[in-house]
This record gives structure tokens, sequence and C-alpha cells, in this order.
């Protein structure tokens, strides 16, 4: 089944370093969301690209899509140690609103 | 109000009760979703609502039963279930199933099944 593949499946920095995370996927899509999660609550949207957008921006967060390649990547510019939490991408699978995430990133910011 | 909200936030139970998990959003959204989430996992769909109907059922157990009395609720009913049904679920909603749109989630309820 289509599903989101992440790396790194962890990643430890120190703050006010920038972070990167990939995210790669089988077949095409309409969109690609990142999610956060802290540790053990629900999931907070970031973002939304469409597959008809290669670059989005919401505040220290940037996104990349390039479809030919089937990926994706989230920059967290000057990081946070609370920004310390899972992130999650996750693609359409082309059925009413269905989600299927990928493995996710652990992100560990220390101060 | 862009809360989705879900009680209870912990539940212990055995595999021979019957509990139900509640979910309430008054965002006016018209979809309405359940997902199970492992400790380190990505969540997994389980069942979808869209305007109050089951649109997507991912093969879920029967022992999982859901149930949307109205627009803004959502239950998930919960029988005979196994140690391994132990996990986060999580409740999400969101303005229409379609694929264009954010889902907003609750906080989980942790179910331990003993």
């Amino acid at each position: 089944s289509q599903q989101g593949e992440e790396d790194p499946q962890a990643l430890s920095i120190q703050e006010g370093e920038n972070a990167t995370m990939n995210c790669s996927y089988k077949t095409s899509i309409n969109n690609l969301q990142w999610y956060r999660q802290n540790s053990g609550r629900g999931l907070v949207h970031l973002i939304l690209i469409r597959s008809n957008e290669r670059e989005k921006h919401s505040g220290r967060l940037r996104v990349t899509l390039d479809t030919s390649k089937k990926s994706s990547s989230l920059l967290i510019t000057a990081s946070r140690a609370a920004d310390t939490a899972s992130y999650f991408c996750a693609t359409d699978a082309r059925q009413g609103g269905k989600l299927i995430f990928g493995q996710g990133t652990e992100l560990s910011v220390k101060p | 109000d862009t809360e989705v909200t879900q009680t209870p936030k912990h539940l212990v139970m055995g595999m021979t009760n019957k509990k139900s998990l509640k979910c309430e959003q008054h965002m006016g959204h018209r979809a309405m979703y359940w997902y199970k989430q492992k400790a380190k996992k990505p969540p997994e769909l389980m069942f979808v609502y869209s305007y109050e109907k089951l649109s997507i059922n991912e093969s879920v157990p029967s022992r999982f039963s859901p149930e949307c009395p109205n627009s803004s609720l959502l239950n998930l009913h919960l029988h005979a279930l196994q140690p391994e049904d132990s996990a986060l679920y999580l409740c999400a909603s969101s303005d229409n199933a379609a694929v264009y749109y954010e889902q907003y989630f609750g906080p989980g309820t942790r179910l331990t099944v003993t």
C-alpha cells in the first residue's frame, strides 16, 4: 500500500540549529501534509502542500515537494527546545479523506 | 473553537468489558475519523464518517463498533477486546472528507486492555 517513508528516524540537534526531515512516497498524490506530535498526545497539522506546488513556508517551517522524485522535505529553522516532537508526513490515498502516515522522525532539540 | 475533545483520557478495561470512547467537535466539520496508534508508530486509520455516514472501514475487527449520533459526536464502542488492542486511540475531524483538508486531532484516549 502507499506509504510515506521518513528519514532520519531520529534526529538530535542543539537549539538554534536547523532540522531537516525527508519523506518519500510510492504513488501519485493530490497533496502532502506534515503533522507534529508531542509525546503521547494528538497530532497537530503543520502545513499542506498541493501536488502542483514546489515549496511552501509557514513561520520557521519550509516544505518542499518534488513529485518527480516522490519526495518532500520539512525544514525547521532556528530550532527551539519546544520543537522536540515526532514529525509525520501524510499523503492522501485518493480515497475520501484517507491519509497514509509515514513512519515519522523523532526530533530532539537540546537547550 | 478549533478543538477536538476526547473522553476519557485513560481507560483500563478487561477483556470481557464493554466500554465506549467519545469524541466531540464544534467546528462544523462534516468528516470524522478514528485512528489507532501504537507506541513509536504512525497513526493507522480505522474508520471515516462523512456527513454522519460510515464511508471507510479499514477492515477493523467487529469488536470495535463506531457510531456517529450527529455531526458533532463520534463514539467508538469496545467489546471483548484483546491485550494487543492496547494503544492510543485518536479522533480527528476535517471540514470535508476530501483530500485537500487538514485534519484536527483530539488528544487521544490511552487504552489498556488487561
